[in-house]
């Protein structure tokens, strides 16, 4: 069962334009969402996060939304460089048994081509 | 502040060997998650550790197991490998209780042949 879907395994867009990935959750315990961008034989990078009381956080050329109600969360990069391209995972944590103790659960990661 | 080291870095066995990974977190993180990434399979979760105990298990087999040090440094164990266990194997590291922010190191390919 997959909690955190990117339904886009895949996304071209042209240099200057907008890119938006797209990441659907289906557990309402989440409540704080992470952007990672991974490049081939590197480990993930952290990008941006929202909490579940913000529906917008911005930083730079990226931006986050998140739609509590639809469960569906956004990443907008604008304008798309070339050097974006990437495989960009969504990730939701939540509560876990009891405690401080947190669940990161991934999606299976969108991979972005911003073509010159 | 140094990131998040991983050895070795490449890694070449054949079946039925073991083998042992390393990771190094930031300096202060006292979480360590650890993932195996395969093509089209995305980031699987293995476990995490904090404070040198288990907090979390993904759905894997007995033949993976780990384990952190006082230091928070972690290593993680395979045991009798199999093909299906070549992939990328990663580390992430976070500050601690609420495992929030993770920060990744390279990852080590192992490659059993």
């Amino acid at each position: 069962d997959q909690q955190v879907k990117q339904n886009s395994p895949s996304l071209s867009v042209q240099e200057g334009r907008i890119s938006i990935l797209n990441c659907d959750y289906t557990n309402s315990m989440f409540d704080y969402f992470l952007w990672y961008k991974k490049y081939p034989a590197e480990g993930p990078t952290f990008l941006i996060s929202i909490s579940s009381i913000k529906d917008k956080n911005e930083d730079g050329r990226f931006t986050v939304f998140l739609n509590k109600s639809a469960k569906h969360l956004s990443l907008h990069i604008v304008p798309s460089q070339p050097g974006d391209s990437a495989v960009y995972f969504c990730a939701a944590s939540a509560p876990y048994n009891a405690g401080n103790n947190r669940k990161l659960i991934w999606g299976l990661g969108t991979s972005l081509a911003v073509n010159p | 502040k140094a990131g998040v080291t991983q050895t070795p870095r490449y890694l070449i066995k054949t079946r039925g060997q073991q083998v042992t990974l390393s990771c190094s977190p930031i300096s202060g993180h006292r979480s360590v998650s650890w993932y195996q990434q395969t093509p089209g399979q995305g980031l699987q979760f293995l476990f995490e550790y904090f404070s040198e105990t288990q907090r979390n298990k993904g759905n894997f087999p007995g033949r993976f197991s780990g384990r952190q040090f006082s230091n928070s440094r972690s290593e993680m164990n395979v045991s009798t490998l199999e093909l299906g266990d070549s992939a990328l194997y990663l580390c992430a590291s976070s500050l601690g209780e609420r495992q929030e922010t993770q920060y990744f190191g390279p990852g080590t390919r192992l490659l059993v042949l």
